[in-house]
């Protein structure tokens, strides 16, 4: 597609259920970046792919998240057990390739409440 | 990757040009300069990116100071759909970083 779409746009899980959120990237593009935003203007990094192989996981909190990139799927992000903190936008972005001199691409977000 | 630092506000009349300004002192040589917003809670919007050279594009201006230090996102013709928060991110050539490193951004509000 044209843009990146990630689904569901809105998720509510209580405590300690799963969460699974979806990414699907522009057609074509090789990387995918994960961002989480808990509060107004701050992005948090969590883990980028290269095709299906993960980039960067520096982001990625060693317990209950995982992601992965598998070929002709969307990309997914699974966050076990949730905690109320971790209610907040979710967003995945795509670019064609990772150089300094490429923009990434962002999709709308999925609003992850955790009741 | 640098730091940046930019206003935490400004305003901006509808029909004006509004200059976002964007310092980043500690820019090395191979870093870009890049320009995303973020309107109400929608994605981060890519806008503009720059070396040194000042560039344009349909959305805006980006002027690069001569020693890199600072930078100025120009919108030339602000409308009330331009009020968001705006992002100025230096990355890392040379592989490019790995990701893009937000800060805190500018909210700008047009206003009538």
């Amino acid at each position: 597609g044209e843009e990146v779409a990630q689904t569901p746009k809105h998720l509510v899980r209580g405590e300690g259920q799963k969460a699974k959120l979806y990414c699907a990237p522009i057609k074509g593009h090789s990387y995918v970046f994960w961002y989480q935003q808990v509060l107004k203007n701050e992005f948090k990094f969590l883990i980028s792919f290269q095709n299906e192989n993960v980039f960067d996981e520096t982001g990625m909190p060693k317990e209950r998240f995982s992601a992965k990139c598998l070929p002709n799927s969307p990309c997914s992000l699974e966050i076990q057990a949730t905690k109320l903190e971790d209610s907040a936008v979710y967003f995945c972005a795509s670019s064609q390739q990772w150089t300094e001199n490429t923009e990434a691409f962002f999709g709308q977000g999925t609003r992850l409440t955790v009741v | 990757d640098a730091k940046t630092t930019q206003p935490t506000s400004m305003d901006c009349a509808e029909g004006r040009a509004a200059n976002l300004p964007c310092n980043h002192s500690t820019i090395s040589g191979n870093e870009y300069v890049y320009w995303y917003r973020q309107i109400h809670s929608q994605g981060p919007q890519y806008i503009i990116h720059g070396l040194k050279n000042n560039e344009t594009n349909e959305m805006a201006s980006l002027i690069i100071t001569e020693d890199r230090k600072s930078s100025t996102l120009i919108l030339p013709h602000a409308t009330l759909r331009d009020t968001a928060v705006y992002y100025c991110i230096v990355r890392v050539a040379g592989g490019g970083g790995n990701k893009l490193t937000f800060g805190t951004g500018t909210q700008l509000k047009v206003e009538l």
